[in-house]
């Protein structure tokens, strides 16, 4: 079956450290991977998104992303965590056959938390 | 650039009520989603349009949840009777093509989300 892991609920930084926020997927062939964030009362913000070619992906708000396909792991980084930064972080991946074919499979999503 | 509109923002409902929510998309936007989001779980997708045509309503309770898009622009999401495990936060986004359908690999065109209708069902 074709899916998304997020194994931590909640990921706690010091503000200027870096940040992982984690992402594992299970799909045959090859995948499209994206990070979308959350604010409160907002809806979800396009970060970045994995396609083809580079393994590492630069996206907004200085955020990137590494892919790694013997992990199948798709791990969000950013080098130096902003308190701005706390929101709820969701990794997807695009559904490759069945119904939802082209459509996006979300995980649960990470509640980062940035302390000053 | 206007967002993705959805009315409204919030909703408390009674069990065995009606509601509808409604969205309009980013102009010029073929593709219109609805998801469904509950707390604590990521987005699930209900239903995708292109244009005025249904592409996926295999996850949709048609029984109780049905949708439209009569002209290929703005939505309705309608929920009746309602339960109370249809708390949520539904979320429309829009596409400019619908992905799968942009073309091959390496072309993907993102979904942009609007701010969500929280549905409190009591």
């Amino acid at each position: 079956a074709q899916s998304v892991a997020q194994p931590e609920d909640q990921v706690n930084v010091a503000e200027g450290n870096p940040l992982t926020v984690k992402c594992t997927y299970s799909v045959s062939g090859n995948p499209y991977l994206f990070w979308y964030v959350q604010y409160p009362n907002r809806g979800l913000q396009f970060l970045l998104k994995y396609i083809t070619g580079d393994n590492l992906v630069k996206g907004s708000y200085g955020f990137e992303a590494e892919f790694n396909k013997s992990q199948t792991s798709f791990h969000l980084k950013k080098p130096s965590a902003l308190v701005s930064d706390s929101a709820l972080y969701f990794c997807a991946v695009r559904a490759l056959y069945g119904g939802s074919q082209g459509n996006l499979i979300f995980g649960k999503g990470t509640k980062l938390s940035v302390k000053p | 650039e206007a967002g993705v509109a959805q009315s409204p923002r919030y909703k408390i409902i009674e069990k065995r009520q009606s509601v509808a929510f409604w969205c309009n998309p980013i102009s010029g936007h073929a593709t219109l989603y609805w998801y469904q989001q509950i707390l604590g779980q990521g987005p699930k997708l209900l239903i995708q349009f292109q244009n005025n045509g249904v592409v996926d309503d295999s996850q949709l309770p048609k029984d109780r949840f049905s949708a439209e898009r009569l002209k290929g622009v703005d939505s309705t999401l309608k929920i009746q009777p309602a339960k109370l495990e249809d708390s949520a936060v539904y979320l429309c986004a829009s596409s400019l093509v619908a992905a799968g359908l942009a073309g091959g690999p390496g072309l993907y065109n993102e979904q942009f989300f609007g701010p969500g209708t929280r549905l409190t069902v009591l």
